[in-house]
């Protein structure tokens, strides 16, 4: 139980499009979702939290004009990075939380590069 | 703010052989612990976590004990394989305006040597 998918699980684009990434959890419900951001060798970084139906918290930094996250259902989120430059080119992996809230499981993650 | 470091960054122990990887956090109100473990090109997989309330827990091969009192907790594998050969990070957690956020620590990667 508790799986996780993100599709795709890599993408190459050129510079100044957009991409779109999606999470989903596929055995249960997600009352939230968050997505991360992982660059080779470090840690994970939260870039966002969603709830089902509400806008997205941003951490501080991110830019949420760049990175539209839509949670549109309890097992949908997704991620558009918008106008793609070569320095968003990094690892993203969302995560959902259900009912056991403290609880977060990931997903396989997105290599993003951008040409 | 809230931080969680993690050592050792990398550890090296011979299969068989025993390891530990320990983390300190600094927000007393931080109530869970999960420990994840990521293979290369992977998500993280959970593996353990604890809770505020409880001193230790132990799943097979692998335990976490939590000393808040001095705000560490630790991930203890024993019977090392090459198959637990990866990186391990730590987070701690708390509610927080409808939410449990994790700050993950720094991760420190394992090589069991066959």
């Amino acid at each position: 139980g508790a799986v996780v998918s993100q599709h795709p699980s890599w993408v190459i684009c050129k510079s100044g499009t957009s991409v779109k990434i999606e999470c989903r959890s596929l055995d249960f419900q997600a009352t939230t979702m968050f997505w991360y951001r992982q660059f080779p060798k470090q840690s994970l970084m939260l870039m966002a939290t969603s709830n089902e139906g509400s806008k997205a918290t941003y951490e501080q930094g991110v830019e949420k004009d760049k990175f539209l996250i839509n949670h549109a259902s309890l097992t949908l989120s997704t991620l558009t990075v918008t106008s793609a430059h070569p320095e968003d080119s990094s690892f993203y992996i969302c995560s959902a939380s259900g009912l056991a809230r403290e609880t977060q499981y990931f997903g396989p993650g997105t290599r993003l590069l951008v040409l | 703010g809230e931080n969680v470091e993690q050592h050792p960054s990398t550890l090296s122990v011979q299969e068989g052989d025993s390891a530990v990887i320990k983390c300190t956090y600094s927000d007393s109100a931080s109530n869970y612990f999960p420990w994840y473990k990521q293979e290369l090109g992977k998500g993280p997989q959970l593996i353990i976590d604890i809770r505020s309330n409880v001193g230790e827990k132990k799943d097979q091969r692998i335990a976490v004990t939590l000393n808040k009192t001095a705000k560490h907790f630790s991930l203890h594998i024993t019977e090392t394989q090459p198959e637990d050969s990866a990186v391990y990070f730590c987070a701690a957690s708390r509610w927080d305006s409808g939410t449990y956020k994790y700050i993950f620590g720094t991760g420190t990667r394992l090589k069991v040597l066959a």
